[in-house]
Formats: C-alpha cells, sequence, structure tokens
C-alpha cells in the first residue's frame, strides 16, 4: 500500500543549529515527492520537489531535500535554523489518481 | 494572483445541520481535490474531481458530497454533519496534462467544529 511515514513527531532544534526531518515512503512506482510547510493557521505552501533527475534538490527559504531510493526516504535539510521556521512540516507522495498521501506531519520548535 | 478562497474560515454548528464550504480557484486548474486534516493523522483526502461533472472518491468520503459544476468551483457539502467531522478542511487544485503531478495549490483551511 502507498504510504509515508514521517518518524519524528516532535522535534525542537536550537536557532542556527542545522535541521534534518525524515521522510519515508512506501510507493510502487518512481514516486513524485513533496515537501509542505504549514504556519499556524495557514495553509500548506511547497518548499520543493522530486520529479526525477539530480537526487539533491534545493526549494524555498533555503531548504533542500535528497531523494534516496534505495532507502526510500527524502529527507528534508537546513544548514542553520531561523526561528521563523517553527511550523508543521508535512512530506507527501503524489499518487498516481493525481491525490497526495502525506505523512503524519513534524512539528518543529525552535529554541532562541 | 493565484489563489485557492475557501469560506468560511471557522464554523461552529450543531449536528444534522446542513452545510456548505466553499472553494474556488482562479488558476483554470482542471483537478481540485478536498482533504481532511487531524492530529497525528495528517492529511486525508476526502473527493476529487479531475474536471467538470466528474469527481470521484478518496480515502474518507462517508458523510460528504461534492460537486463540480463550475471549473473553478468544487464545494464540500456536509448533508448532516457529526461530531466525528469536526476538522481542518483543505481545499487544493492543480492543473493536469501537460502540467500533471505539478505541485497543489492549497487553500488557508476551513476549521469546522460540530456539536
Amino acid at each position: 500500500a502507498q504510504s509515508v511515514t514521517q518518524p519524528d513527531i516532535h522535534i525542537t532544534v536550537s536557532e542556527g543549529a542545522s535541521l534534518e526531518l525524515r521522510c519515508n515512503y512506501s510507493y510502487g512506482a518512481t514516486p513524485y515527492l513533496f515537501w509542505y510547510v504549514q504556519s499556524p493557521g495557514q495553509g500548506l505552501q511547497l518548499l520543493l520537489k522530486y520529479f526525477s533527475g539530480d537526487t539533491l534538490v534545493q526549494g524555498i527559504k533555503g531548504f533542500e531535500a535528497e531523494f534516496k531510493r534505495s532507502q526510500s526516504s527524502f529527507n528534508l535539510r537546513k544548514p542553520s535554523v531561523h526561528w521563523s521556521d517553527a511550523a508543521e512540516y508535512f512530506c507527501a507522495v503524489g499518487a498516481n489518481t493525481g491525490k497526495l498521501i502525506f505523512g503524519q506531519g513534524t512539528t518543529l520548535q525552535v529554541k532562541p | 494572483e493565484a489563489q485557492v478562497t475557501q469560506n468560511p474560515r471557522y464554523l461552529i454548528t450543531v449536528t444534522g445541520k446542513k452545510l456548505t464550504v466553499t472553494c474556488s480557484q482562479n488558476m483554470n486548474h482542471e483537478y481540485m481535490s478536498w482533504y481532511r486534516q487531524d492530529p497525528g493523522l495528517g492529511l486525508r483526502q476526502i473527493y476529487y474531481s479531475m474536471n467538470v461533472e466528474v469527481t470521484d472518491k478518496g480515502d474518507v468520503p462517508e458523510g460528504y458530497k461534492v460537486s463540480r459544476k463550475e471549473k473553478r468551483n468544487f464545494p464540500l457539502i456536509l448533508e448532516s454533519p457529526s461530531p466525528n467531522q469536526t476538522s481542518l478542511y483543505f481545499c487544493a487544485s492543480r492543473g493536469t496534462g501537460a502540467t500533471s503531478n505539478q505541485p497543489q495549490h492549497f487553500g488557508d483551511g476551513t476549521r469546522l467544529s460540530i456539536l
């Protein structure tokens, strides 16, 4: 079955520290992968996407993600976290019906 | 500005009182979808529409209806709301064809509380 797992429900990092949010997927074909961010009271904003080609993709706000087929992973990274990055982050895989299958989400807290 | 607009943003109502959440997009997108977001479950698809007059069930369609009479609008209808439909709802849209699998654009969400 198609699924996405985000193993970390809640992560706390200090401002300026590096960040890695984990995402593992289960999907039979070549996946289309996305990371979205949701700030409190807001909708979902696309951070980055992977369709094909270079496995390291760059996104907005200084985020990047690496697709590793052998590990079925698409982890999100940022070298230096800012307080404004505190939000909930969702990894998703695009199914062939067009729907997005979302992970459970990871809440990021940033300590000053 | 390209956007997906949902109304209302917040609604508190009672069990059994029919309600409609509207969704409109100005990007001429063929594909539209409704999701609900619940803590610990992420977002789950309720219904989707590939084009006008073409709708299909997602993963959690029970208790919901949709219609797609116009390309830009995709209302979500709760004929007889129940407390287990208390949730945060998102409408999304994207193009199809050459833009298939392009990212979906999301509205700002509608928080429904069913008492």
